[in-house]
């Protein structure tokens, strides 16, 4: 069965203190990995798309990796507009349905 | 100003009423897609539409109903048969089906 898993469920971090974010995936066949971020109340913002492994893509403070069985999220210097739910999302190149994880919350303490 | 647009952003439901969040995007995306999130939850597929007049169910579609008439719209109907119908609906469009979703503002969807 195809799934997805976020670790950790939460994290807290001071400003400034780098970290990563796991997305562990069990597929028949990757056709994509996708994060978004997703503020509360509000309908999840599309960051990075990842279709190989030792892909890796870039914006600001984020970086995405991604190995034939997870993907990280790497977060330097987050600052507290950092804070959010992170969703990684897998792409099946069976029947290219798309399935979320649960997310991680991250919180960034001034 | 490309994007997608849900409404409305809160929605109260009593028992045995149907009610239809709308959905509406300028993107000129052939695939549209309904998600269904509840806390501690991933997003849930209810239905989705790879292109105009055509739709499939998706892992939860039981209870709701769409329709897709124009490219651009692509209304959910929670109807009185989906029992426990609170949560956060959102709405997401692709470009062709399979590619990169992206996704409205969502409604909020509330039992009285």
């Amino acid at each position: 069965e195809d799934q997805v898993t976020q670790s950790p469920e939460a994290l807290r971090l001071q400003e400034g203190e780098s970290s990563s974010l796991n997305c562990s995936y069990t597929v028949s066949g990757l056709r994509g990995l996708f994060w978004y971020r997703q503020d509360p109340g509000k309908g999840p913002e599309f960051l990075f798309t990842l279709y190989s492994a030792g892909e890796e893509k870039e914006k600001e403070r984020l970086k995405a990796t991604l190995t034939k069985k997870e993907s990280f999220l790497h977060i330097t210097a987050p600052k507290p507009e950092d804070s959010a739910t992170y969703l990684c999302a897998v792409q099946a190149r069976r029947d290219d349905k798309i399935i979320f994880g649960k997310g991680t919350r991250l919180h960034i303490l001034p | 100003d490309g994007g997608i647009t849900q409404s409305p952003k809160y929605l109260f439901r009593k028992e045995g009423q149907n009610v239809t969040l709308s959905c509406e995007q300028n993107l000129n995306h052939d695939a549209m897609y309904w998600y269904r999130q509840d806390p501690g939850q991933g997003l849930r597929l209810i239905y989705y539409s790879q292109i105009v007049n055509d739709f499939q169910k998706g892992d939860i579609a039981e209870g709701y109903s769409v329709s897709r008439e124009k490219k651009e719209s692509f209304p959910l109907t929670v109807t009185s048969a989906q029992k426990n119908p609170t949560a956060f609906y959102l709405c997401a469009s692709s470009k062709g089906f399979g590619e990169t979703q992206y996704f409205g503002p969502g409604t909020r969807l509330l039992v009285l």
